[in-house]
């Protein structure tokens, strides 16, 4: 049973270019989570998609960031025009369908993003 | 906005010793979760708790869903140099049984062997 799949690991950007970055929930898990971790902090919610719909986008920048869960392949979280303000760890979780009260959240190993 | 305070912000114990952190908030929540993560790792879910009042057990691991839903409590007994590692809760938002969490600033495990 493959977990939460993301890559690239480790990605290097200078200023002003594109950052793509991508999920593959667990095998039956349809809702994927973004969420970014700044060095010595906690977890912030950024994006909730389940297939093919932006479920809440509340904690995502309104400019240069975007996600999508296509019905076919891994979810994208995608930043335009990256700052150096970007640089973080990004992790994807992924819960099953259902609506079950007992739905969690397991995480991928993140991608490190770090612009020059 | 919503938050947890978890603390404490780090420990350093001595091989064999018990530990225990917690993590509280203003705001009600119907999911207390706690995760590990070590170093370029991502979060690993320890234990998941559903309902006030709960204690649940996970080895050496046990954690408890505060009566009032605005806290909860990890507990990790006889602990070993494995147990290193950032140890955060978190909590479920809004309403329903899917949503976005969110996080404490974690407590950094240090063990001495």
């Amino acid at each position: 049973n493959a977990g939460v799949m993301q890559n690239p690991r480790h990605l290097v950007r200078r200023r002003g270019q594109e950052a793509r970055l991508r999920c593959s929930p667990m095998k039956g898990h349809s809702h994927v989570y973004w969420y970014r971790q700044l060095p010595e902090e906690g977890l912030k919610f950024m994006v909730y998609l389940q297939k093919e719909n932006i479920i809440d986008e509340s904690g995502m920048p309104k400019e240069r960031f975007s996600a999508e869960f296509p019905k076919e392949g891994p979810s994208i979280l995608r930043i335009q025009q990256v700052v150096r303000g970007d640089s973080a760890a990004y992790f994807c979780a992924s819960s099953p369908a259902g609506g079950m009260s007992t739905d969690t959240q397991y995480f991928g190993p993140g991608t490190r993003l770090t612009v020059l | 906005g919503q938050q947890l305070n978890q603390s404490p912000q780090s420990m350093f114990i001595q091989e064999g010793e018990d530990v225990s952190m917690n993590c509280t908030s203003s705001s009600i929540f119907n999911t207390w979760l706690w995760y590990k993560q070590e170093p370029g790792e991502g979060p690993v879910l320890l234990i998941a708790l559903y309902k006030a009042g709960e204690l649940t057990s996970n080895g050496r691991l046990t954690a408890q869903f505060g009566i009032t839903r605005k806290d909860s409590f990890l507990n990790i007994s006889a602990s070993i140099p494995s147990d290193v590692g950032i140890y955060f809760c978190a909590a479920r938002i809004g309403g329903g049984s899917q949503g976005n969490l969110i996080f404490g600033k974690g407590t950094k495990l240090s063990v001495k062997p």
